[in-house]
């Protein structure tokens, strides 16, 4: 099935700084690309995605680019607040298009 | 009213028991899945389900059933647990595809 490595696995940024998670995918067919939050013991949440059509997307603090000749999508947290702590989760839709694929998460720890 | 609620939310059983998990959407969504989530975080497919009709099954052992009785309802029966089955097992729903998941709560299961 589709292959997506996420880097780093962990990451520790102070607050304020900004934190830049990244994943590369390998199947060419897959066209959207969604980025989960989980919390300790909660549900993983869908924070942001983009399409393959899209380059670039924003939403307040956080952002997700997309280059599809690279095969990969990173997602930007700016300004980071102790709140995003969390483990993240990229994402890439399947070649059968019903179901996808995940990355194996980063876990971003923001001190005060 | 939650949107994709899962029962049990913990489930410690011994080893040789069958045990079901069961999950209801309520989001009007075609599409439903199950997923594993390890000790190590990692989120891996197991069953696609769209209409009620199964679309992927991944390499699982056969010691695990899935049923749709209809789109709404999408149930997990595992027979004669092991150890290694012991993680969180989510549900999650989309209104078509890969597009817009929403996680249930989680099955946290515990094979003792």
């Amino acid at each position: 099935g589709e292959n997506v490595e996420q880097h780093p696995s962990t990451l520790s940024v102070q607050e304020g700084d900004s934190a830049v998670i990244k994943c590369t995918y390998s199947d060419s067919a897959s066209n959207y690309f969604p980025w989960y939050k989980q919390e300790l013991g909660k549900r993983p949440q869908l924070i942001i995605d983009i399409r393959s059509n899209v380059g670039e997307k924003k939403d307040q603090r956080i952002a997700v680019t997309l280059n599809k000749t690279a095969k990969h999508f990173s997602l930007h947290i700016t300004e980071t607040q102790p709140e995003d702590s969390a483990v993240y989760f990229c994402a890439a839709s399947s070649n059968s298009g019903y179901a996808l694929n995940f990355g194996k998460g980063t876990s971003l720890l923001v001190t005060p | 009213d939650t949107a994709v609620s899962q029962t049990p939310k913990y489930l410690v059983t011994q080893m040789g028991n069958d045990k079901s998990i069961k999950c209801e959407q309520n989001l009007g969504h075609d599409t439903m899945y199950w997923y594993k989530q390890d000790s190590k975080k990692f989120l891996k497919i197991m069953f696609s389900y769209n209409n009620k009709e199964l679309i992927i099954n991944e390499t699982v052992p056969n010691r695990f059933s899935p049923k749709s009785p209809d789109k709404a309802h999408l149930n997990l029966h595992i027979n004669s647990l092991e150890l290694g089955d012991s993680a969180v097992y989510f549900c999650a729903s989309s209104p078509r595809g890969s597009y817009g998941y929403t996680f249930g709560s989680g099955t946290r299961l515990t094979v003792v």
